[in-house]
């Protein structure tokens, strides 16, 4: 079964500082493997993609890593602004026939506290 | 250009009933995609859509249905609901011959509490 883990669950933190996310998966056939953020309420918006030959994938101050030998993912926020509170969510999709599968982590909670 | 729409925003039903939820893609896509994600959880795919015909499907049972019509839009329905269908409900849209992995583009949801 096509499993994605987040931790941590939620995370609080100071306006200004770094934080790290994490993602576990077993995702078979592995295809991509994306990092959303939504907003409460709202539907997802992708970050970052990444697929079997990238390591890292930056957008703005986020950065994403991938390694694919142990099937986990990182994505680094930095100087964090009031505005990241968000959830953040990792998906990996597998490949199935002509269509995208994907599986969604539960997601880490983020507040970023003035 | 208008991104994925979904409506309505909000609904309340009671136990037992049938419900609609629609949505419209963005423009320049064919694939419609269908989530559940219940409270502090993450998206549970349903289905896809493509060429008006499901092509794949999540662990939902069969009051769970879809369309997808010619203009690519679709409906979700969902018969005899259950306290437990409370939830977000998400709609996403793709190309399917798009190279760039399928990204899919979320609408903002339809709120669904079941009473």
């Amino acid at each position: 079964k096509n499993q994605v883990e987040q931790s941590p669950q939620s995370l609080i933190i100071l306006e200004g500082k770094n934080c790290t996310l994490q993602c576990n998966y077993t995702v078979s056939p592995f295809s991509n493997l994306r990092w959303y953020k939504q907003d409460t309420g709202r539907g997802p918006v992708s970050l970052t993609i990444m697929t079997f030959s990238e390591n890292t994938k930056s957008n703005g101050r986020y950065t994403a890593t991938l390694d694919a030998d142990t099937k986990q993912s990182s994505l680094h926020i930095t100087a964090s602004q009031l505005s990241d509170s968000a959830s953040y969510i990792c998906v990996v999709s597998a490949r199935t026939g002509g269509s995208y599968i994907p599986t969604f982590g539960r997601g880490t909670s983020l507040i970023v506290h003035p | 250009d208008a991104g994925v729409t979904q409506s309505p925003t909000h609904l309340i039903k009671t136990r037992g009933q049938q419900v609609t939820l629609r949505c419209s893609p963005k423009s320049g896509h064919d694939t419609v995609s269908w989530y559940q994600q219940a409270l502090g959880q993450g998206p549970q795919f349903i289905f896809q859509y493509y060429e008006e015909e499901e092509r794949q499907r999540g662990n939902f049972p069969d009051r769970f249905s879809g369309h997808q019509f010619p203009n690519y839009s679709s409906e979700l329905n969902v018969n005899a609901l259950l306290l437990g269908d409370s939830a977000l409900y998400l709609c996403a849209s793709s190309f399917r011959g798009s190279t760039s992995y399928n990204e899919q583009f979320f609408g903002p949801g339809t709120r669904l509490t079941v009473l």
